[in-house]
């Protein structure tokens, strides 16, 4: 079975832009999780998708958004960019996203702003 | 609140010695605990989870882990180490009277010494 696919694996933007980064999940699962890793915060959890609904959410500002689509690929978006939102992206799917599942993740997406 | 520490940012161990790497976590209700690993350039690899039951969880690659709850520990182990073992790793924590995302730790990273 195909693993966690996000695209791109690499963006470079420049402060102000917007951008968008996508996610498949592993076929079946129905939970999609995003997380931002950076060597200062580590590891931070931004929101989780489930049946196209946002059922959870991090404390990160309202210029991070996401979607989740009917085949459970997500998209999530960063408008006005920031330096400080440089970053490795990471798209975490599991089957149902309950407490006692483990989550599968993506090799992720390495997002610069210049 | 919930969280998770993981005293040591750094732990060298030789090839074929035991390795331990600790995590401790502080949560309101009973815990789900998992550890990951992570390569560079790549995403998190799920390796084990404590879920209830044996407090000796075994995972992937040879990996264990044993949950304390008095000491509110899930130290991760093995018994012999490989230079491919060497990686960064996160201990997780998702608190069942809260929201299921999972919460990390800062990382632990492992050099095998051959």
């Amino acid at each position: 079975k195909a693993g966690v696919t996000q695209t791109p694996r690499y963006l470079i933007k420049t402060r102000g832009q917007q951008v968008t980064l996508s996610c498949s999940p592993i076929s079946g699962h129905r939970s999609v999780s995003w997380y931002q890793q950076t060597p200062g915060q580590g590891l931070q959890f931004l929101f989780e998708y489930f049946s196209e609904t946002q059922r959870n959410k991090g404390n990160f500002p309202g210029r991070f958004s996401g979607r989740q689509f009917s085949n459970s690929r997500s998209e999530m978006n960063v408008s006005t960019l920031e330096l400080g939102d440089s970053a490795l992206y990471l798209c975490a799917s599991s089957l149902a996203g309950y407490f006692s599942d483990e989550q599968y993740f993506g090799p992720g997406t390495r997002l610069t702003v210049t | 609140a919930q969280s998770v520490a993981q005293p040591e940012d750094q732990v060298n161990v030789a090839e074929g010695n035991p390795l331990t790497v600790k995590c401790t976590y502080s949560v309101s209700g009973n815990p789900y605990l998992f550890w990951y690993v992570q390569y560079p350039n790549r995403g998190l690899q799920f390796l084990l989870k404590y879920i209830t039951g044996d407090n000796l969880v075994k995972g992937s690659y040879g990996f264990e882990a044993e949950f304390n709850k008095s000491q509110t520990s899930f130290h991760l182990k093995k018994p012999s180490a490989l230079v491919s073992d060497s990686a960064l790793y996160f201990c997780a924590v998702r608190d069942l009277t809260g929201a299921n995302n999972l919460f990390f730790g800062t990382g632990t990273r492992l050099t095998v010494i051959p």
